[in-house]
């Protein structure tokens, strides 16, 4: 167990509609990164939370959209989904900045139908 | 634009022999590189870093050597063992506080 936790672990969904995903970052830890990872790709940079606020934004799409909360908990909105939204996406936590080491939940895997 | 590079989708080694996994990056601004590790079914792990400052890091069975000339960064990892089997990532920050770029991974196979 690392620390962070994701819920669900497994996901399956119909194109066209909304699912969130749930993180719970590593206890002490006020940074929260979400990750997609397609099939052949690397992991691809969605959003940073620090402290309940947007830190950085990457690759992310208009359809998605993601909240820290003030216990630190992070939630990734999927909505509108696509048959090229399925993947896995992964939550990291760290205390400061990631030369820390990210410390990665299981994911979630997503596919849509 | 793929900022990181792992050029070699997978690598098999025998257990015993030395695994050489390699790494190119293009932003000369990354001065600090790290190493995860991915078994099925799990979230990566943080294996080793490296920061620019320095041009080797060891630890243990796992060496990180870098070559900022080249822009290129490779993990050796001897000896190998089966355990050693997973999906390796390459992934790079600068000024200790952007989100880290992650290459694609290379799935090496340490084979008995």
């Amino acid at each position: 167990d690392s620390g962070v936790t994701q819920t669900p672990k497994h996901l399956i969904t119909a194109t066209g509609q909304r699912v969130t995903l749930r993180c719970s970052p590593r206890s002490g830890d006020l940074s929260v990164y979400w990750y997609q990872q397609s099939l052949d790709q690397g992991l691809q940079f969605l959003i940073q939370y620090y402290n309940g606020e947007e830190r950085a934004k990457g690759n992310i799409l208009e359809r998605f959209s993601a909240q820290q909360f003030p216990d630190l908990h992070s939630e990734l909105n999927l909505s509108s989904l696509e048959l090229g939204d399925s993947a896995l996406y992964f939550c990291a936590s760290s205390v400061e900045g990631p030369i820390y080491g990210y410390t990665f939940g299981s994911g979630t895997r997503l596919t849509v139908v | 634009d793929q900022q990181v590079k792992q050029n070699s989708p997978s690598l098999s080694v025998q257990e015993g022999r030395i695994s050489i996994l390699n790494c190119d990056y293009t932003n000369s601004m990354f001065d600090y590189f790290l190493w995860y590790k991915k078994y099925p079914a799990e979230g990566p792990t943080f294996l080793i870093s490296i920061s620019s400052i320095k041009d080797k890091n060891e630890d243990g069975r796992f060496t990180v050597f870098l070559n900022k000339s080249a822009k290129h960064l490779s993990l050796h990892i001897v000896p190998s063992q089966p355990g050693d089997s997973a999906v390796y990532f390459c992934a790079a920050t600068y000024s200790g506080n952007t989100p880290l770029v992650f290459g694609k991974g290379t799935r090496l196979s340490v084979i008995a």
